[in-house]
């Protein structure tokens, strides 16, 4: 089963709306990641944290790593029809451990 | 630059037979790890190789297995195929490890055991 809780799972918003999602777990990691995922394709990396507190953007995207380690959001400002997809959080653990939250399916309506 | 590129992209077996599927890291990784992505189970850690060698292992049994070639090149493989093992195989592969988390995956190998 996942060990990140990932909300929302799916979002329908309104093309130029805000978008926010994030990510919870009972465990500390030291690196936070966002990924997204279209149809037929893997992954892709959006955004890396790796420390507590630190706020990092990509364009119209910006995350951050919560202060105590055991959380991050995601927000997307402006959506548009191409930000349709599935957003995935990652968190790792000094050991390499790698987990994956459920992922937030965003629907982007024109 | 290629990505990484995933083979074969769609298979279908049976219950009790063998699969390998193939990954080729993009070129100068060193290290692939390998994902099941189900839609009740999400995105879950299967293995990762560095330098040939098994460096982390999932909570997977052992019917699934894989190796890393000197070429970076890596094979993972599933005996005795079950009808839970149909998923989205997703290698990834990083130039210096998982250790900054920084993965770039494949398009995936989709798996139906029937």
């Amino acid at each position: 089963g996942q060990q990140l809780n990932q909300s929302p799972q799916s979002m329908f918003i309104q093309e130029g709306e805000d978008v926010s999602m994030n990510c919870t777990s009972s465990s500390i990691f030291n690196t936070w990641l966002w990924y997204k995922q279209e149809p037929g394709e893997g992954p892709v990396l959006l955004i890396a944290l790796y420390k507590a507190g630190e706020l990092t953007s990509n364009g119209r995207l910006t995350a951050q790593f919560g202060i105590t380690r055991k959380d991050s959001f995601l927000n997307i400002s402006a959506s548009i029809p191409s930000d349709v997809g599935i957003y995935f959080c990652a968190g790792q653990r000094s050991n390499n451990d790698m987990r994956f939250g459920a992922g937030t399916r965003l629907t982007v309506k024109p | 630059k290629a990505g990484v590129t995933q083979t074969p992209r769609y298979l279908i077996k049976t219950r009790g037979q063998q699969v390998t599927l193939s990954c080729s890291p993009i070129s100068g990784h060193r290290s692939v790890s390998w994902y099941q992505q189900t839609p009740g189970q999400g995105l879950q850690f299967l293995f990762e190789y560095f330098s040939e060698t098994q460096r982390n292992k999932g909570n997977f049994p052992g019917r699934f297995s894989g190796r890393q070639f000197s070429n970076s090149r890596s094979e993972m493989n599933v005996s005795t195929l079950e009808l839970g093992d149909s998923a989205l195989y997703l290698c990834a592969s990083s130039p210096r490890g998982t250790n900054t988390g920084e993965l770039f995956f494949g398009e995936g190998s989709r798996l139906t055991v029937l």
